[in-house]
């Protein structure tokens, strides 16, 4: 079992519509989330970072973290279609991350 | 931009070669990893460097191997070149772990796209 599990998709949706992205950990020690967004062929770039459990709003972005489920989300509101690219979640382990295998979301003009 | 820089951008190796990657760190930052992304496939850490010290280390080969500098830019070094190193080798710098709740952000760069025929 990988330590991040993260549904590879890919996900497509219309313009507009609300987008959820998830990945679960084994691991309950972590305690540093984070997402990434790739677009393809370029480097990720860092979205959103969360520590412990809760949410965090950035934007159009909302991070959320239960780590009682051990289960992160990612959600997107009113998506675009320059939101289209692989979102990675990632956990920090000491001094390392630790990514889940990324999910395509394509958005639909 | 994260300011964080990587050359070359691409590059094609023979099996058996021996290829040099290169990372400038973002400005402050005094720690730099070194990630391996294959195809699909989320980075896997592969090193890291602080202090011009490997001081963590992924599940990868000695063959892999690295320097950091006295201005903190980065080498990636693969020996012995396999097909399987063919793979996009990220850079990402930070400034130094100290956990806490604000903890640190990693910042990356875009990359060095390997192809081993």
């Amino acid at each position: 079992q990988k330590e991040v599990e993260q549904d590879p998709g890919p996900l497509s949706v219309p313009e507009g519509a609300i987008v959820s992205l998830n990945c679960t950990y084994s691991n309950s020690a972590f305690q540093y989330f984070m997402w990434y967004r790739q677009y393809s062929r370029k480097g990720p770039e860092l979205l959103m970072y969360t520590y412990s459990s809760g949410n965090k709003e950035d934007g159009r972005f909302t991070a959320q973290v239960d780590k009682s489920s051990k289960y992160i989300s990612l959600f997107i509101r009113d998506s675009q279609p320059s939101d289209s690219a692989t979102y990675l979640c990632a956990m920090r382990s000491s001094y390392k991350l630790i990514f889940g295998s990324g999910t395509r979301l394509l958005v639909r003009p | 931009e994260t300011g964080v820089t990587q050359s070359p951008t691409h590059l094609i190796k023979t099996r058996g070669q021996q290829v040099t990657l290169r990372c400038s760190s973002q400005s402050g930052h005094n720690t730099v990893s070194w990630y391996q992304q294959a195809l699909g496939q989320g980075p896997q850490f592969i090193f890291q460097y602080y202090r011009e010290e490997e001081n963590g280390r992924g599940n990868f080969p000695p063959r892999f191997s690295g320097l950091q500098f006295p201005n903190y830019s980065s080498e990636l070094n693969v020996n012995a070149l396999e097909l399987d190193d063919s793979a996009l080798y990220l850079c990402a710098s930070s400034t130094t772990w100290t956990g806490g709740r604000s903890g640190n952000t990693i910042y990356f760069g875009e990359g060095s796209w390997l192809t081993v025929v």
